[in-house]
């Protein structure tokens, strides 16, 4: 069974404070690493899509990277508009037709 | 263009009540997966559609079922409410094959059993 696991569960951040958010993944053959983010109510926003380990992916305060065993998504000088849950998920092995999520981190910025 | 749209947003039901929840995918998309939300279990895989055809299947009772229509929509259907049926349901569309393209998600239908 896949298994994903998000670190920390919840972030306090002052605005510009820059941090990392851990995504660590048992899987056999993965076939794709994916960020989402998703504010209160509404569903997950497509982020990056990670295959293989060394890749970087970039967007805006938000950079992702990938490793053999993990992923993390670092955000610099953020801003409170960054404030959100950011879901890792992964597609792997004979479940690829299918994301297999990790609970989230929620992420709190302050002005 | 426009994204996933699903609908209803929100619903009240009673339990033993069925409820129908619908998908509109990205145009273009022909794939299209759904997904339950809930706070104790996270983000869970229901069931995905492509050409009309149910092609995986999470593991989730036989009250949940769906289907999806010549022009892509999908409609998941929910038979004998329980409680522990309350979540966030999330349809997701990708262009071909989810194990290959990238799913985009809806904004979702949240559920209420009373």
């Amino acid at each position: 069974e896949d298994q994903v696991t998000q670190s920390p569960e919840a972030l306090r951040l002052q605005e510009g404070e820059s941090s990392s958010l851990n995504c660590s993944y048992t899987v056999s053959g993965l076939r794709g690493l994916f960020w989402y983010r998703q504010d209160p109510g509404k569903g997950p926003e497509f982020l990056f899509t990670l295959y293989s380990a060394g890749e970087e992916k970039e967007k805006e305060r938000l950079k992702a990277t990938l490793t053999k065993k993990e992923s993390f998504l670092h955000i610099t000088a953020p801003k409170p508009e960054d404030s959100a849950t950011y879901l890792c998920a992964v597609r792997a092995g004979s479940n690829d037709y299918k994301l297999s999520f990790g609970a989230g981190t929620t992420v709190t910025v302050r002005a | 263009k426009a994204g996933v749209t699903q609908t209803p947003r929100y619903l009240i039901k009673t339990r033993g009540q069925q409820v129908t929840l619908s998908c509109s995918p990205i145009s273009g998309h022909r794939s299209v997966s759904w997904y339950q939300q809930t706070p104790g279990q996270g983000l869970q895989f229901l069931f995905e559609y492509f050409s009309e055809t149910q092609r995986n299947k999470g593991n989730f009772p036989g009250r949940f079922s769906g289907r999806q229509f010549s022009n892509s929509r999908s409609e998941m259907n929910v038979s004998t409410l329980e409680l522990g049926d309350s979540a966030l349901y999330l349809c997701a569309s990708s262009q071909d094959r989810p194990s290959t393209d990238t799913q985009y998600f809806g904004p979702g239908t949240r559920l209420t059993v009373l």
